[in-house]
């Protein structure tokens, strides 16, 4: 069974307007880490944001935050005020485990293209 | 903040021959590291986790013969691709596990085997 889950391969989003990318996920351990990266095609990983299952609030960077809903098991990219260089793929993925000793699991990705 | 430097960013090799690629952190000391391989438009495949001084663990389905990983100090892990053939070309990067919670990617090395 899919650990990770990206559902939308594709999506468009107008600049300066908020776009949310799709994530929903499947563990039975209750220690995990939900994390969001952005790839660009240059190949780099860039680290977007992090959220533990145990974090009460949902996490935000800046223009990034992350809808959890744990008992959805969803952890939803959203990102206010696209721009041009947002344009990349982007990769849900889940640690299962308490540290990052633990392997890291990738979704299938979504490719975001911003409009101008 | 925290670097991982991984070498070549790119390479193109003989059908046959044995490519190597280097993944080093360069101002921490990681324990752990990661190996993935993605192929054109799909996601990152964890093939391998490594651990200073001990062997890797392999995910199911990878040729531990084949992809040889050593991890002999805290801050160097490799990547050997043994007799490498035109279909192992893809897209190689390395993580390490930087602290409690993050992980530190390199930027890649695009393998090509001809």
């Amino acid at each position: 069974a899919q650990k990770i889950t990206q559902t939308q391969p594709g999506m468009f989003v107008q600049e300066k307007e908020a776009v949310t990318l799709d994530c929903t996920y499947d563990t039975s351990d209750p220690s995990y880490g939900l994390f969001w990266y952005k790839q660009p095609s240059s190949g780099e990983m860039i680290f977007l944001i992090y959220q533990g299952s145990y974090d009460q609030q949902n996490a935000t960077e800046g223009r990034y935050s992350l809808n959890f809903q744990k008992a959805r098991k969803s952890a939803n990219l959203v990102i206010s005020a696209s721009q041009l260089g947002d344009s990349a793929m982007y990769f849900c993925a889940m640690r299962e485990g308490r540290d990052s000793s633990y392997k890291l699991i990738f979704g299938s990705g979504t490719r975001l293209l911003v409009r101008p | 903040g925290a670097v991982v430097s991984q070498h070549p960013s790119w390479v193109i090799c003989k059908s046959g021959t044995s490519v190597k690629i280097e993944c080093r952190s360069l101002d921490f000391q990681a324990t752990t590291m990661f190996w993935y391989r993605q192929f054109p438009k799909q996601s990152l495949m964890l093939m391998a986790t490594s651990n200073e001084g001990s062997k890797a663990t392999y995910e199911q389905g990878v040729e531990k013969d084949k992809f040889l990983i050593n991890h002999a100090s805290l801050t160097l892990s490799t990547l050997t691709v043994t007799s490498a053939h035109p279909e192992d070309s893809s897209f190689y990067i390395c993580s390490a596990s930087e602290d409690s919670y993050g992980y530190t990617f390199g930027s890649g090395t695009r393998l090509t085997v001809v």
